[in-house]
């Protein structure tokens, strides 16, 4: 399967605690994106990448969240000191172009 | 950052009839494209519109870009229980940023 991969897909984490998701876009997409959605809610965009340079973050992502993406494949996004509100499926999606496709999200509950 | 409003937010029809959801924008997107999202899964790919004024059509789906390219419809025809999920619309940003509205979930009854 040559699609977007993410990783884990689901954690469940205590308040207070630092996550780690990663993702491994489809090959020799230049652009990564990484997107929050919360239950009935359309994907809040998080930041994206091209390549290896962040192009823009997210102004509702606080200094806790960080995303690399080192060598331009796969990426990271971390979240640290989680809180409950952290709770949502984190979506990574990859593109070559102007058509972005999905990995199937990572979900996180923080307790 | 440019705005998506998708309506309605909420339908549910009976199987066999037609319907219409929109995506609605003040501001002109590069291109702009319509996601289903299943529960628990990531969004579907469904088309991508580029040309003001183009139309797509996938089985009985038709899509539509307005010509000023800050609209967009999605009309099915002869609705089923499989059509059944949340819709997304998305837009490309002249930056290569891509936007999402918040969905039309879509409730067809058998």
């Amino acid at each position: 399967d040559t699609g977007v991969s993410q990783n884990p897909r689901h954690k469940i984490t205590k308040r207070g605690q630092n996550v780690t998701f990663r993702c491994d876009p489809i090959s020799e997409h230049n652009r990564l994106y990484w997107y929050r959605q919360t239950l009935g809610q359309g994907p809040e965009f998080l930041t994206y990448f091209q390549n290896e340079a962040q192009l823009e973050k997210s102004r509702l992502l606080s200094d806790r969240f960080s995303a690399e993406r080192p060598k331009g494949s796969f990426s990271t996004l971390e979240i640290q000191r989680t809180e409950q509100g952290d709770s949502a499926m984190y979506l990574c999606a990859s593109s070559p172009s102007y058509t972005i496709y999905f990995g199937e999200g990572s979900w996180l509950t923080v307790v | 950052t440019q705005l998506l409003e998708q309506s309605p937010q909420f339908l549910s029809i009976q199987e066999g009839e037609n319907l219409t959801v929109y995506c609605n924008s003040s501001s002109v997107f590069s291109s702009l494209q319509w996601y289903r999202q299943e529960p628990g899964e990531g969004p579907v790919l469904l088309v991508t519109v580029v040309t003001g004024g183009e139309v797509k059509k996938l089985k009985r789906l038709t899509f539509q870009f307005g010509d000023a390219r800050k609209d967009s419809s999605l009309h099915i025809t002869a609705a089923q229980p499989g059509d059944t999920g949340l819709y997304l619309c998305a837009g490309e940003e002249r930056d290569d940023k891509i936007i999402f509205g918040k969905g039309t979930r879509l409730h067809i009854l058998p």
